[in-house]
């Protein structure tokens, strides 16, 4: 049963502390999405790699947040230093090769909580 | 700037009810639309449309697209508890992610 796998599923932290999301997408998918998502504004694209190269990554404040894919099956989603403000579910999500590469399946999600 | 609506943002029904989600979207090089069912966890994919006027049925679920009026309907036929979640639209575009609306809540009691 393919599908994408995201650890941690629940993360609490402290303000100021470092966090990683892993994310090992499905199998023979090339593209690979990062979003948020919060109450108040729905679904975020963070960024987005197609063959591992990062392909956009406007929605994502450069200053503490870094996605970086080190090998096809692994995409790292890092915060430093973390802020309260981070607070939301981190879905990852990978698409197929071709002309169903628009759409995405996603991971369960990090529901991340900074305190 | 590309930007997906859905309406209404929420709706509650009977079951046995049949609903009408809408989506609208503008985006600059539209490549497709699809609809995704976000109950409790990760959105989960419904549909993809990427031709106008042929509609994607999936048991009491359909959709069509008017790539003319850019906007989407998704149908739900005699509802149950079940369907009750967030419906979500994202649209496609040639060169980027999805970009997905706020999303519909939908709330069916027995």
């Amino acid at each position: 049963d393919a599908r994408v796998t995201q650890t941690p599923r629940h993360k609490v932290t402290e303000m100021g502390q470092e966090v990683t999301m892993r994310c090992q997408p499905i199998l023979g998918h090339n593209t690979v999405f990062w979003y948020r998502q919060t109450m108040m504004q729905g679904l975020e694209l963070l960024a987005y790699f197609r063959n591992r190269a990062p392909l956009d990554d406007s929605g994502m404040p450069k200053d503490r947040f870094s996605a970086e894919m080190p090998d096809a099956t692994l995409a790292t989603l890092k915060i430093q230093p973390s802020e309260p403000r981070d607070s939301a579910v981190y879905f990852c999500a990978s698409g197929p090769r071709g002309r169903r590469r628009t759409e995405a399946f996603f991971g369960q999600g990090t529901r991340l909580t900074v305190v | 700037e590309d930007k997906v609506v859905q309406s209404p943002l929420s709706l509650v029904v009977h079951e046995g009810d049949t609903v009408t989600l809408n989506c609208s979207y503008e985006v600059t090089n539209f490549r497709s639309l699809l609809w995704y069912k976000q109950e409790k966890k990760a959105p989960t994919f419904l549909f993809m449309l990427t031709s106008s006027g042929i509609e994607k049925k999936s048991g009491r679920l359909s959709s069509i697209l008017d790539k003319k009026e850019l906007f989407s309907i998704l149908n739900i036929t005699a509802t149950q508890t079940g369907d009750s979640a967030v419906y979500l639209c994202a649209v496609g575009d040639a060169g980027t992610a999805l970009i997905f609306g706020k999303g519909t809540t939908l709330s069916v009691s027995s």
